[in-house]
């Protein structure tokens, strides 16, 4: 039962362009989200989260939108650079201790 | 202020062998949650402690189990070993971080290769 979706599992952006990662869920009882980003032979690093009481949050170059009619997230990174090359998973919950992931993105910021 | 600490970082064990990995959580949280990570499905939930007691489970087998000391230091035990308990397993500890988000603050994780 897969409640939390990753559809694309690579994308590949040119550096200095927006990556945008994406995310589907079903379960409508979600209300807290967070995106991680994993390098290999790592664990997942915490990136941004979001909150279902708000439709966007910004940090830096990572922006993460949330519509909850759709059940979907998104992850915008602007500019995008070689060094965000990285498998970027999201995450949703409904008690802030049992997270569900879905299967990752695979970025590549090619130079 | 130390991170998550998982032991050991590798292992190699065989069908029907048993493994026993180890957490240290950040200083102070008292959640320490387990995922398995396999290629192509993500990170499964496995079980989740707190202040000793597994507080959530996922879906998997009664040979995986868990455990957690008063220090919140926490073991997870996978039994009767099989080839598709291949996969590296992470576990994480929850708390705030940065901007009073709660988040998980993963470990390093341990890599199981089962033979």
């Amino acid at each position: 039962d897969q409640q939390v979706k990753q559809n694309s599992p690579s994308l590949s952006v040119q550096e200095g362009r927006i990556s945008i990662l994406n995310c589907d869920y079903t379960n409508s009882m979600f209300d807290y989200f967070l995106w991680y980003k994993k390098y290999p032979a790592e664990g997942p690093t915490f990136l941004i989260s979001i909150s279902s009481i708000k439709d966007k949050n910004e940090d830096g170059r990572f922006t993460v939108f949330l519509n909850k009619s759709a059940k979907h997230l998104s992850l915008h990174i602007v500019p995008s650079q070689p060094g965000d090359s990285a498998v970027y998973f999201c995450a949703a919950s409904v008690d802030f201790n049992k997270f569900y992931f879905g299967s990752g993105t695979k970025l590549n910021v090619k130079p | 202020k130390a991170g998550v600490t998982q032991t050991p970082r590798y292992l190699i064990k065989t069908r029907g062998q048993q493994v026993t990995l180890s957490c240290s959580p950040i200083s102070g949280h008292r959640s320490v949650s387990w995922y398995q990570q396999t290629p192509g499905q993500g990170l499964q939930f496995l079980f989740e402690y707190f202040s000793e007691t597994q507080r959530n489970k996922g879906n998997f087998p009664g040979r995986f189990s868990g455990r957690q000391f008063s220090n919140s230091r926490s073991e997870m035990n996978v039994s009767t070993l099989e080839l598709g308990d291949s996969a590296l397993y992470l576990c994480a500890s929850g708390g705030l971080a940065g901007a009073g988000a709660n988040v998980l603050t993963f470990g390093a994780g341990s890599r199981l290769t089962v033979l």
